[in-house]
């Protein structure tokens, strides 16, 4: 049972315009969450994290915004460019765990000229 | 700049084949893992390590081990590659949790391994 979940596994939004990539999460114990961002052919390469004591986390165009009590967190890119068509994966830890993260299955954005 | 760095990007074995897979990272980071990748299921954990000659078992160990015997270095091993063992693979390097150092992971480019 995945423990963090991405439901559209894919995503296609004009360029310019704003793109949402959404992630649930089923484990209350969950207090770090981060996204990467994969181009074919390479590594994830980290995006932004944000902290369960925030709701909300902001680096340049890019905004992570945290529901604790849906468990739900969403990236907003404003505004979107083609370089930013990738696969985006979600991942989520608990701090007693510590080390580990639980990736979600990725949404693969495509930005359109 | 971190840099994780992959021993193969492609790799082709036969079934019954031992693969290994090499991994360095220049961070000094406590931290390392490897993951294999998917589609539809995104980065899954294999093992990792905190320490050297410390190891962990992730969520999918079954057929793999692995050996840390320096630091920087973080292999995984395939002792007799199967056809369902195709996939991406992915060591990534971390900070330990506490220290107050970034948390988040810095991954190799990958190996795409085939097993036929």
């Amino acid at each position: 049972d995945q423990q963090v979940k991405q439901n559209s596994p894919s995503l296609s939004v004009q360029e310019g315009r704003i793109s949402i990539l959404n992630c649930d999460y089923t484990n209350s114990m969950f207090d770090y969450f981060l996204w990467y961002k994969k181009y074919p052919a390479e590594g994830p390469t980290f995006l932004i994290s944000i902290s369960s004591i925030k709701d909300k986390n902001e680096d340049g165009r890019f905004t992570v915004f945290l529901n604790k009590s849906a468990k739900h967190l969403s990236l907003h890119i404003v505004p979107s460019q083609p370089g930013d068509s990738a696969v985006y994966f979600c991942a989520a830890s608990d701090g007693n765990y510590g080390q580990n993260f639980v990736f979600g299955p990725g949404t693969r954005l495509s930005v359109l000229p | 700049d971190v840099k994780v760095t992959q021993s193969s990007r492609y790799l082709v074995k036969r079934t019954g084949e031992k693969v290994f897979l090499e991994c360095v990272q220049d961070m000094d980071h406590e931290n390392m893992f490897w993951y294999r990748q998917d589609p539809g299921l995104g980065l899954r954990l294999i093992y990792f390590s905190y320490d050297v000659k410390m190891k962990e078992k992730g969520d999918i160990p079954e057929g793999y081990s692995v050996s840390r015997e320096k630091k920087e270095r973080f292999s995984l091993i395939l002792e007799s590659a199967s056809t369902n063992q195709t996939s991406m693979y992915l060591c990534a390097s971390s900070f330990l949790p506490g220290t107050g150092k970034p948390l988040e992971q810095y991954f190799g480019p990958g190996t795409r391994l085939t097993v036929t």
